[in-house]
């Protein structure tokens, strides 16, 4: 079956510094996202993307962060410099066309230390 | 206001017991709902989902969810748990059709063997 491939799994990196989170969507979806979920909260809608750009984003999707599909395959959220309060578990999820086949990632655990 | 609320952040059950997870929603708007399990480890799977049609779904593996407008809920159900049921669940919505999924708190399933 079809997966949404993420990584690293786990990340560890020193407050102030960039971060690039890499996904792999599924080859035919169109429809891009990324979520959240501090330890122990609710998983958090950040970002969708659809066509190269930005459909819809939360008030958590601040101007440190940015997403783009570089090269057709991979979809990468950046976090410009990173704060204690990022860490959290970041899923990358793609759908064929909006709530169908709404496919998650396994996530990438984001450490700030 | 539009939320989702799952009241039960753990529920310890006996194997082979029958099993209810409780998911309520606030919306003036149509929704569409899902519940999603996230077994120790793993990303988010996608159990079963109600878009339209009969209001009672099922899932593969024994669960099912019905969906009650009046009492704007969406509870999951199992008549008899098994100890690889061992997970956290997820109830998600889509108010109006929109592509981005509000998530509630997580209710964390424990099978008591």
């Amino acid at each position: 079956e079809p997966e949404v491939t993420q990584t690293p799994s786990h990340q560890v990196t020193q407050m102030g510094q960039e971060v690039i989170l890499r996904c792999v969507p599924i080859s035919n979806h169109l429809y891009f996202y990324w979520y959240r979920q501090i330890l122990g909260q609710k998983v958090e809608f950040l970002v969708s993307f659809y066509n190269n750009e930005i459909s819809e984003k939360s008030e958590i999707f601040d101007d440190q962060f940015s997403v783009e599909r570089p090269d057709g395959s991979n979809f990468t959220l950046k976090i410009r410099s990173t704060k204690l309060e990022d860490s959290a578990m970041y899923f990358c999820a793609s759908s064929v066309g909006g709530l169908y086949g709404y496919t998650f990632g396994s996530g990438t655990r984001l450490t700030v230390v | 206001a539009q939320s989702v609320t799952q009241l039960d952040s753990q529920v310890p059950v006996f194997e082979e017991a029958p099993v209810e997870l409780r998911c309520n929603y606030s919306s003036s708007v149509s929704v569409y709902l899902f519940w999603y399990v996230q077994y120790p480890n793993q990303g988010l799977q996608l159990l079963l989902k109600y878009l339209s049609g009969s209001t009672l779904v099922e899932s593969i593996n024994g669960f099912e969810a019905e969906f009650n407008k009046s009492q704007t809920s969406f509870h999951l159900r199992k008549p008899s748990v098994h100890i690889s049921d061992t997970a956290e669940y997820f109830c998600a919505v889509s108010f109006f059709g929109n592509e981005k999924l509000t998530f509630g708190t997580g209710t964390r399933l424990t099978i008591i063997p």
